[in-house]
């Protein structure tokens, strides 16, 4: 079983829906990623917390919203999402910042 | 550049060969080469990593080969077997405090056929 779980595993929303994607690591690491994988592109990070801090946003836009209560969880809220949004969303986590990362099975969201 | 280069987009072994991944980067300051394993409706998995330190790093059938002056890291599977059928990443990342992003190659889908 991964340390790191994702839910759901896979959502089908609107365009004008707003859901969120949950994270949650067993593995005591204190830092915690948004990935978003699309076909034939490379993994994309879209954020990362340390000890519940943001440290990252890659230029993501607005109507993607993160938030960490705590080194254990990690969500992602959607609202007014794209067609082009449509991917698999992997959330990771590592001990720090520059240990290796531990991905989750990931959410494949489907924007109608 | 940021990218990583990652070749080829597709492999067909026979089981029991070798099978081989290719990866090129641009950024000298890269020092640290995870190669990871996603299978179908899954995460990817860390699978071996390597730094600049070494030419090889050799972990059971996998092997990463590293050529610091071509700037180019290798993955090659020997014996492969079916099971080793899934998606392969290659990514590199500047390891020193405060850096974690990791840079990703496009990915290789690798079949072993029976």
């Amino acid at each position: 079983e991964t340390g790191v779980t994702q839910t759901p595993r896979h959502l089908v929303m609107g365009m004008t829906n707003k859901k969120s994607l949950k994270c949650e690591q067993h593995l005591g690491h204190n830092a915690m990623y948004w990935y978003k994988q699309s076909a034939k592109k490379p993994l994309e990070l879209m954020f990362v917390y340390n000890f519940k801090e943001q440290t990252e946003n890659n230029s993501v836009p607005s109507r993607f919203s993160p938030e960490c209560p705590n080194s254990s969880h990690l969500f992602l809220h959607l609202h007014t999402l794209q067609p082009e949004d449509s991917a698999l969303y992997l959330c990771a986590s590592s001990q720090g910042l520059n240990q290796p990362q531990h991905f989750g099975d990931g959410t494949r969201l489907s924007i109608l | 550049q940021q990218q990583v280069k990652q070749s080829p987009q597709s492999l067909i072994v026979q089981k029991g060969g070798i099978s081989i991944i290719n990866c090129a980067y641009e950024n000298t300051a890269f020092d640290y080469f995870p190669w990871y394993q996603q299978f179908p409706g899954k995460g990817p998995a860390l699978l071996i990593a390597i730094r600049p330190d070494v030419s090889e790093k050799k972990e059971g059938r996998f092997t990463i080969s590293f050529n610091k002056s071509a700037k180019q890291f290798s993955l090659h599977i020997m014996d492969s077997q079916p099971g080793d059928s899934a998606t392969y990443f290659c990514a590199a990342t500047r390891s020193g405090a405060g850096s974690y992003q990791l840079t990703f190659g496009k990915g290789t889908k690798l079949s072993v056929i029976p």
